[in-house]
C-alpha cells in the first residue's frame, strides 16, 4: 500500500513563526503537491514538485515555499505564519505517467492554527 | 481556480437508499476522478474516468461522464453508514501534467 505521511497532524504556531510541514511518501513516486483546505473552497493547490529539486507554483503559492532535497520527501514552508494561514493542509503524491495524470495518494492532513 | 463544482453541497440519506452527486467543470480534460474524504482525513481515490469513457463501474459505486455537458455524476448504490463522508470530484485539464482541480465537495450523511 502506498502511504503517505505528515509530520504532524495537529500545529498551532504563533504570528511571524516560520513553519515547516513535512511529507514523505514511501512508493517512490515523482510526482508531490501541497493543497491547503478550507470551508467551502475545497482544495487548492499551493505547490507541486514533479522530480527532485523541481518545484512548481500552484494556483496560491504567496506566503509559501517549498523544498524537495530528496525524491521521498516534500517540504512545506511558511516563511512568516500569518493567521490567515490557519487551515487543513494536505499532502498528495502520485507517479509520473508522462502525460495521464494517474490517482493522487494522500497523507491524513496537517490542520495548523496560526494564532 | 476552481474546476469542478458539486451539487449537491450537502445530502442526508438512510441506509440502503441510493445517492447521487453531480459535478460540473468548465474546460476540456483529460479524465475526471472522484474522492473521498471522511471527517479530519486525507482524501481516498475512488474511481477514474476517462474523457473517452462514458461510464464506470467500482463495487457500489457508478460514474458517469458527459463531455458534451461537461458534467459527471456520482452513484453509490444501497448506500452505508460508513459511506459518510465528503466526496470531490477533480479534473485535470490538457496539459497540466498531473495537476488536479477539485471541487468544493459534497457532504453525505446515511443514517441507519
Amino acid at each position: 500500500d502506498v502511504k503517505v505521511t505528515q509530520s504532524s497532524r495537529y500545529l498551532v504556531k504563533r504570528t511571524g513563526e516560520k513553519v515547516f510541514l513535512e511529507c514523505v511518501q514511501d512508493m517512490d513516486h515523482e510526482n508531490m503537491f501541497w493543497y491547503r483546505q478550507d470551508p467551502g473552497l475545497g482544495l487548492r493547490l499551493i505547490y507541486f514538485s514533479y522530480d527532485v529539486k523541481m518545484k512548481e507554483k500552484g494556483d496560491i503559492p504567496e506566503g509559501y515555499s517549498v523544498s524537495r532535497e530528496k525524491k521521498e520527501r516534500f517540504s512545506l514552508i511558511l516563511e512568516s505564519a500569518s493567521t490567515n494561514q490557519t487551515s487543513m493542509y494536505l499532502c498528495a503524491s502520485s507517479p509520473q505517467s508522462y502525460g495521464w495524470p494517474d490517482t493522487q495518494y494522500f497523507g491524513p492532513g496537517t490542520r495548523l492554527t496560526v494564532l | 481556480s476552481q474546476q469542478g463544482e458539486e451539487d449537491p453541497q450537502a445530502l442526508s440519506i438512510q441506509e440502503g437508499e441510493n445517492a447521487t452527486m453531480n459535478c460540473s467543470y468548465k474546460t476540456s480534460i483529460n479524465n475526471l476522478q472522484w474522492y473521498r474524504q471522511n471527517s479530519g482525513r486525507g482524501l481516498v481515490h475512488l474511481i477514474l474516468i476517462r474523457s473517452n469513457e462514458r461510464e464506470k463501474h467500482s463495487g457500489r459505486l457508478r460514474v458517469t461522464l458527459d463531455t458534451s455537458k461537461k458534467s459527471s455524476s456520482l452513484l453509490i448504490t444501497a448506500s452505508r453508514a460508513a459511506d459518510t463522508a465528503s466526496y470531490f470530484c477533480a479534473t485535470d485539464e490538457r496539459d497540466s501534467w498531473g495537476k488536479l482541480q477539485f471541487g468544493a465537495g459534497t457532504q453525505v450523511v446515511v443514517t441507519p
